[in-house]
């Protein structure tokens, strides 16, 4: 079960943090990926971390302005992305993915999206 | 860097009927790492196959996973209403990281 925080709304140029709070499996077994999606388009892979070891990947045209992070005493993992602009503009989903070691594989349970919405 | 296409963009059939949505890979994926989801409007994806192959736990054998090399099927026998929704395909377990095809949307006619 994954809980992601409330809709944003953000200025260009500024940060936004979301939140992904896991319960009823061991947060460190399993890593948390992030995908977003653009209004009526498809899915696109940000990134992934690893709880247990802190290893993360991420997608080459986010590198530089996200940032993956975990809380392993609150089971909590953050996606913070920076230098935002228009089209940010996604639905921002956190997934559990099968891996927790070197690299992001399938994901298998998914929160319900967190709306980012970027507009001056 | 793997692409995967994903055809056709939309398939329009009726309920009971049998569909194949297919995820080409740009280069040849000798690991299978190949997994299906499921989109419908509103919700978020629902993992259906991982391994090319092996069903997600809960997944009706109704949804089958096939494919290697550079081709994958993702085939649907006897369209129930509830399957019209968009599918995407990905490669994973890679670096760098594994990308989504675009996504099939299956149209009930």
């Amino acid at each position: 079960h994954l809980v992601q925080s409330g809709a944003e709304v953000k200025e260009p140029g500024a940060s936004v943090k979301v939140s992904c709070m896991a319960s009823g499996y061991t947060f460190t077994s399993y890593g948390i990926g992030w995908v977003r999606q653009a209004p009526g388009q498809g899915l696109e892979w940000m990134g992934w971390i690893s709880p247990y070891n802190g290893n993360t990947n991420y997608a080459q045209r986010l590198q530089g302005r996200v940032i993956l992070t975990t809380d392993r005493s609150t089971s909590t993992a953050y996606m913070e992305l920076r230098n935002l602009r228009s089209d940010d503009t996604a639905m921002y989903y956190c997934a559990r993915d099968i891996s927790s070691g070197l690299f992001s594989y399938y994901m298998d349970v998914w929160g319900a999206g967190t709306t980012v919405t970027v507009s001056s | 860097e793997v692409v995967l296409t994903q055809s056709p963009g939309t398939l329009s059939l009726s309920p009971g009927q049998r569909a194949t949505l297919s995820c080409r890979a740009s280069q040849t994926i000798g690991t299978n790492f190949i997994a299906w989801y499921q989109q419908k409007v509103g919700q978020a994806p629902r993992l259906l196959i991982h391994g090319a192959s092996s069903r997600a736990t809960g997944i009706p054998d109704r949804f089958r996973g096939s494919g290697s090399g550079t081709d994958f099927t993702l085939t649907i026998t006897r369209l129930e209403p509830d399957d019209f929704a968009v599918y995407y395909c990905q490669h994973y377990g890679t670096s760098p990281p594994g990308t989504f095809g675009r996504g099939t949307k299956l149209d009930l006619k």
